[in-house]
């Protein structure tokens, strides 16, 4: 089945530890995105990238980083510069083209003990 | 810079009633907009999406939304809601300059039986 995988479902981590969160999709999807969502706060995009080796900073870069190097992932760091990282990550795809709609994974919960 | 309002956070309905749900945005050119749901439990999904011409959409599971330019809004509408239609509801914008996906902060609808 073609979709988007994201891993883990579950994350625990200590303050000052930086955790990488991965997607992968097999939709053959050119652009994917990486938002966060808070109770209250809907989704607030992080970083999205169009193309294989191109990404740009979204809404709420500060403390996060990516990586496109292969068109099927889309890697994000949370790193310990992040302030409050406790959050649900969802990660989207699209085919690029302009009309077209996002994808989603079922989402990655972080918490910082 | 883009922003999406959905202004009411919370909806309490009961089985058989009309819904609307409102969402405005932001933005003076060219858009696309999209209306997705998150059931309990569940990844989001791609209720109905508007990218040109009849400004009156059909979705999924009987619901519509129509985009109004004039006053920037493209509400959601269901004649008669059912207890399966308890959900969160997220409006979204993209340009067609950028790939960026807005959403807004979300309408967590609760349907009672």
């Amino acid at each position: 089945d073609g979709g988007i995988t994201q891993s883990p479902k579950y994350l625990f981590r200590k303050e000052g530890q930086n955790v990488t969160l991965s997607c992968e999709q097999n939709l053959n999807h050119d652009a994917m995105y990486w938002y966060r969502q808070d109770p209250g706060q809907g989704l607030r995009l992080i970083y999205y990238s169009q193309i294989v080796n191109d990404f740009q900073k979204g809404d709420i870069a500060e403390g996060y980083s990516v990586s496109r190097e292969k068109k099927e992932s889309f890697p994000l760091t949370v790193t310990s510069a992040q302030k409050n990282p406790t959050a649900f990550y969802l990660c989207a795809s699209s085919t690029g083209a302009l009309t077209g709609e996002l994808f989603f994974g079922e989402g990655s919960r972080l918490t910082v003990l | 810079a883009q922003s999406v309002s959905q202004h009411n956070h919370h909806v309490i309905l009961s089985e058989a009633a009309s819904l609307e749900l409102g969402c405005n945005y932001s933005y003076g050119g060219t858009v696309n907009l999209f209306w997705y749901v998150q059931y309990p439990g569940q990844h989001l999904q791609l209720l109905l999406k508007y990218f040109s011409g009849d400004p009156l959409v059909k979705g999924i599971k009987g619901f519509e939304a129509e985009f109004i330019k004039s006053k920037f809004s493209f509400n959601l509408r269901k004649p008669s809601v059912q207890w399966s239609d308890t959900a969160e509801y997220f409006c979204a914008v993209s340009n067609s300059g950028t790939y960026k996906y807005i959403f807004g902060t979300g309408t967590r609808l609760k349907v009672l039986a």
